[in-house]
């Protein structure tokens, strides 16, 4: 079954300081992973996604993630967080062939990430 | 990117009554959209997926006489909620998959906000 892991509920980060939030995952095949970003009473928006090549992909608002095959993970980092990068992050899987998925995204329970002045 | 939007971004609504929920693609076509259901500081739990011109396929667990899908056109799918109770009372959010977007991107509504009273 495929499932997605984010281990930790909440990231603290000061303002200025690397930031990197975690998610491994468990499919079979390889994975088509995305990340997206929710604010307070929104909907989500998407960031970046992996569905082959280089391992590190580059996204929005400056974000990268790093594609871990023998990890099974694609964690979410930026070089220097932003107090306005607050919000709630989910790492979200799509496995493969598609034929037999619906398209469906199996998400992640969520981190908050908080960035402090 | 691509544009969801959902209307209405809120409802208050009475015991027993049925509401509906509308999402629209407003740049793409989208043949296939889903539903996620949404409670306070958790992840989103994918109800259905709606497919233009054919039934939807509702995940296990999921009511299909209490929460009717109905994807009339390539830019429009409706959640109607029917005989609401409080327990449902939720987040509700919409995603389309934009074929043009490159591989299997979901673009998700802004969301719609439901209380039961």
């Amino acid at each position: 079954a495929q499932s997605v892991a984010q281990p930790e509920d909440q990231v603290n980060v000061a303002e200025g300081n690397p930031l990197t939030v975690k998610c491994t995952y468990s499919v079979s095949g390889n994975p088509y992973l995305f990340w997206y970003v929710q604010y307070p009473n929104r909907g989500l928006q998407f960031l970046l996604k992996y569905i082959t090549g280089d391992n590190l992909v580059k996204g929005s608002y400056g974000f990268e993630a790093e594609f871990n095959k023998s990890q099974t993970s694609f964690h979410l980092k930026k070089p220097s967080a932003l107090v306005s990068d607050s919000a709630l992050y989910f790492c979200a899987v799509r496995g493969r062939p598609f034929y037999n998925q619906g398209g469906k995204l199996i998400f992640g329970q969520g981190t908050e990430l908080s960035v402090k002045p | 990117g691509a544009v969801v939007s959902q209307h209405p971004s809120r409802v208050i609504c009475k015991s027993g009554t049925s509401v509906k929920i509308e999402c629209r693609s407003l740049d793409f076509q989208a043949t296939t959209m889903f539903w996620y259901r949404q409670f306070p500081k958790q992840s989103l739990m994918l109800m259905a997926t709606s497919n233009e011109g054919s039934k939807a396929t509702y995940e296990q667990g999921v009511e299909k006489d209490k929460f009717l899908i109905n994807h009339a056109s390539l830019t429009l799918s409706t959640l109607t909620v029917t005989s609401a109770h409080p327990e449902d009372s939720s987040f509700y959010i919409c995603s389309a998959r934009d074929p043009g977007g490159g591989v299997e991107t979901q673009y998700f509504g802004p969301g719609t906000r439901l209380l039961v009273l």
